[in-house]
């Protein structure tokens, strides 16, 4: 079974240019979620789907960064535009069910570097 | 809000025990984690307790709860050099949110 694909692995963009992050979660997973992992921290989530549906987008700064689940498979994350500070890995993972408890499986990220 | 605070290092020498301490804040945690993410790789499900466990193993690996003192302990056992990276705790109280600290790195010597 495939893992969760994300895609590019390495961005490196200026600030105020905008940069967007695919993600392929794992066939049949229902939930999907994109963290931002900052140097030395642990991931903190950004945005939660359930199917189509964002269920839970209450950190997701939303004068600049867009996200979007199509068809409740690929979700995209856009940032427009990038400051200094979203340097950061950017993780996506999916999870089977919704409204439930399971184990949630990490993409390897996509490392944005903002000059 | 939510709070999980750990260690930032542990060095231990190949063959010997390790334990990763983690503490918590929410008391109604209902499921505690540990992560692994080796470098370049996203993070991966190591184990997991629930909250009326105290303790629960898993090979090498064995994980102690105490509620009381919100405290979450990993132990690995015959630490190998392929155990060296960084370590995550994290807790679900939330419905599928996870709370997670800063990661505790762990290198392993020969």
């Amino acid at each position: 079974e495939a893992g969760v694909v994300q895609s590019p692995r390495y961005k490196i963009i200026e600030k105020k240019q905008p940069v967007a992050f695919w993600c392929n979660p794992i066939s049949g997973h229902n939930t999907l979620y994109w963290y931002r992992q900052n140097l030395g921290q642990g991931p903190e989530l950004l945005i939660r789907y359930e199917n189509e549906e964002a269920v839970d987008d209450s950190q997701l700064p939303k004068d600049r960064f867009s996200a979007e689940r199509l068809k409740g498979v690929d979700s995209t994350l856009k940032i427009q535009p990038a400051e200094l500070g979203d340097s950061a890995v950017y993780l996506c993972a999916s999870s089977r069910t919704t409204g439930g408890w399971d184990e949630q499986f990490f993409g390897p990220g996509t490392r944005l570097t903002v000059l | 809000g939510e709070d999980v605070e750990q260690s930032l290092f542990l060095s231990v020498r190949e063959g010997d025990s390790s334990v990763i301490n983690c503490t918590y804040t929410d008391s109604s945690s209902t499921y505690l984690y540990w992560y692994k993410q080796e470098p370049g790789a996203g993070l991966q499900l190591l184990t997991y307790i629930f909250s009326n466990m105290d303790m629960k193993q898993d090979q090498r690996l064995t994980v102690l709860l105490n509620k009381k003192d919100k405290h979450l302990s990993l132990r690995i056992a015959d630490t190998q050099t392929g155990d060296s990276a960084i370590y995550f705790c994290a807790e679900r109280s939330g419905y599928s949110t996870l709370t997670f600290g800063k990661g505790t790195m762990l290198l392993v010597s020969p």
